[in-house]
Parts: C-alpha cells; sequence; structure tokens
C-alpha cells in the first residue's frame, strides 16, 4: 500500500541554519509529492508540490525535489527563520479510481530559536 | 473568494453524547475530504465525496463514525456515542477535481474535539 515516512521531530534549529527535513514514500503508480505546514493555531497549508520525477516544487525559500530512485522527497531550506517554526507533513497523493486523497506522513515539527 | 470554513472550531462533550461537525468548502470544489488529526496517530483520511458519486468511507475507523453531503456542498460529519479516543482535530478540505490531475485540496481550519 501507500505510505510515507518523514523524519521524526522536534528538530531545533538557530536562525539562518540550513534545513533539511527527510521524507521517503512507497507508492503503486506514479504518485505526486506534497509538503505540507502548520503554523502554530492555523490550518493546514500546501508549501510545494511536483508532480512527476525530477520536479522541483519550491517556495518561500523551500524547495523540495521528487527524486524516483530513492522515492524520496526531502524538504530543504537554505537559510531558517524564526517564523518557519511549524509542523510539517509530507504526503503523497495517488489517483484511484478517478480520484486522489492524501497520505501523510507523521509530521515533523521545526523550532527556529534567534 | 472565501476559503474552507469549519464549525465549531472547538467541541468539548461528554462520553457517550453525540457530535456533529459541519464543513463548508469552497465554492464550485466538487470534491471534498474529511481527515483526522491526532496525537500518536497523525492525519489520517476519513471519508471522500465527489459529486453525486457514493462517497469512499474506507477510512472511517467505526460505524459510529457517519457523513453527509447535502446538495453537494455543506458536508456535516456525524459522531455517535463519543468515545475519549475520538478527541482530535476533524479536518475537512475541498479541491476541484480535474480527471486524470492531481488536484490540491484547500484544508479548513479544523475543529477540536475533546471527549471527557
Amino acid at each position: 500500500g501507500n505510505s510515507v515516512t518523514q523524519m521524526e521531530g522536534p528538530v531545533t534549529l538557530s536562525e539562518e541554519a540550513f534545513l533539511t527535513i527527510n521524507c521517503t514514500y512507497t507508492a503503486t503508480g506514479y504518485p505526486s509529492l506534497f509538503w505540507y505546514v502548520q503554523y502554530p493555531g492555523e490550518g493546514l497549508q500546501l508549501l510545494l508540490k511536483a508532480t512527476k520525477a525530477d520536479d522541483k516544487g519550491s517556495n518561500k525559500g523551500f524547495e523540495a525535489t521528487y527524486r524516483k530512485e530513492t522515492t524520496s522527497f526531502h524538504l530543504e531550506k537554505g537559510s531558517v527563520q524564526v517564523s518557519d517554526s511549524a509542523v510539517y507533513f509530507c504526503a503523497l497523493s495517488a489517483l484511484s479510481g478517478g480520484y486522489n486523497k492524501l497520505i501523510f506522513g507523521a509530521g515533523t515539527r521545526l523550532a527556529v530559536h534567534p | 473568494g472565501a476559503g474552507v470554513s469549519q464549525s465549531p472550531s472547538n467541541k468539548v462533550t461528554e462520553k457517550g453524547k453525540d457530535v456533529e461537525l459541519r464543513c463548508d468548502p469552497i465554492s464550485g470544489h466538487t470534491a471534498l475530504y474529511w481527515y483526522r488529526q491526532s496525537l500518536g496517530q497523525g492525519l489520517e483520511f476519513l471519508i471522500y465525496f465527489q459529486g453525486n458519486s457514493a462517497p469512499d468511507k474506507s477510512g472511517l475507523p467505526s460505524d459510529r463514525f457517519s457523513a453527509e453531503r447535502t446538495g453537494g456542498s455543506v458536508s456535516t460529519l456525524t459522531i455517535q456515542r463519543t468515545q475519549q479516543e475520538d478527541s482530535a482535530v476533524y479536518l475537512c478540505a475541498s479541491s476541484l477535481l480535474r480527471e486524470g490531475r492531481s488536484n490540491e485540496q484547500f484544508f479548513g481550519p479544523g475543529t477540536r474535539l475533546t471527549v471527557l
């Protein structure tokens, strides 16, 4: 079946540090891959996505590349800010029966300190 | 336009009582999803509605859970005889469905349910 595994948190970094949150997946077919972010007290927001192998999704300085050979979609940012503190969810979406449902990883909490 | 809205934002209930959670999707979105976010379980899919098609209920954890979508718009998730393990944040999402494409889901703020 389809599943997503992401690194456990919390991840604690100083401002301007480099961020990597690992995400690997198991899926049949050709899923789309997503990173969602949940800021404190807010709902889930789409951060970035990639729909096919070798695509790179990017937004707000975050990047992730769809690697089919390693079944990975690691999230990176070169210089984090305090405002990036949130919970990050990796997810896959596989079309089945004409629609998609998201399969989420467990989430990784990021705390950035000044 | 407005995003996905959910009500109530918080609900505290006693074990054994029934609760109803409401979701208003983005206008024009044909697909609607319910998810549950609970400690130790992450985010899990509950149910999916698309137009007039039969819903996919494969994620509902027990027969105490049911959902309906009236008029292809508003949806209500009902939990009967609530248990403490039902305590979680219930999230609703909607999307446009374009055949053969993976479609972005837009999430509401969630309803935090606490069963005492």
